[in-house]
């Protein structure tokens, strides 16, 4: 799987939107991009993932560059609950691959 | 959405015991779950696949007798630390994947394990 390289930390202010970049140089045409994020002494919690189109939920918006080497995770109007460990995994589709986890990048909301 | 329970949530246990962490897919089956260990301030750390009617498969550095799975069913996964020591004190999660479009891993919320 392709690594991702994070920023450590980062602020936010709360109702604001919290923009979070990952770089994938070395992705490959078919891996995903997949993100999560892990809430203090909790189960990493999926938000949403995607192949080369920008995807939307509920949780948050990805956007994957066009020549797919990055990509940024948009929380919209970031709450206190917000703050987390997030995670950008890259990695093949599968129910048999397993996940590998960078360092991430802390995202503290600020009231 | 995919639900993943894990039980027990937290154990302390004593050095030299042994302990059965439980891993269960409550609104789906899984024929494959994953283990990971995450010791403080550091990142999740894959230990193992379980899969379902075959033994697991371990990554380098995990001693597969000391940390035995069982996947006895499709929607059950059992990690057992045995004869535990203090250093095995960490937070132990499960995974799993309902196989459907993108299949995508859930968690669950983690069993915190601590070894006196």
């Amino acid at each position: 799987d392709a690594k991702t390289t994070q920023p450590p930390s980062m602020d936010c202010a709360e109702g604001r939107a919290a923009n979070l970049p990952c770089n994938h140089s070395t992705i490959s045409g078919n891996e995903y991009v997949y993100w999560y994020r892990q809430i203090h002494s909790q189960g990493p919690q999926y938000i949403i993932h995607g192949l080369k189109n920008n995807e939307t939920n509920e949780m948050a918006s990805l956007i994957i560059t066009e020549d797919r080497k990055s990509s940024t995770l948009i929380l919209p109007h970031a709450t206190l609950r917000d703050t987390a460990v997030y995670y950008c995994i890259v990695s093949l589709s599968g129910s048999a691959r397993q996940l590998t986890f960078g360092s991430g990048t802390q995202l503290t909301v600020l009231p | 959405g995919a639900v993943v329970s894990q039980h027990p949530s937290r154990v302390i246990c004593k050095s030299g015991t042994s302990v059965k962490i439980e891993c269960r897919s409550l609104d789906f089956q899984a024929t494959t779950m994953f283990w990971y260990r995450q010791f403080p301030k550091q990142s999740l750390m894959l230990m193992a696949t379980s899969n379902e009617g075959s033994k697991a498969t371990y990554e380098q550095g995990v001693e597969k007798d000391k940390f035995l799975i069982n996947h006895a069913s499709l929607t059950l996964s059992t990690l057992t630390v045995t004869s535990a020591h203090p250093e095995d004190s960490s937070f132990y999660i499960c995974s799993a994947s309902p196989g459907l479009a993108g299949d995508t891993q859930y968690f669950g919320p983690g069993t915190r394990l601590t070894v006196l």
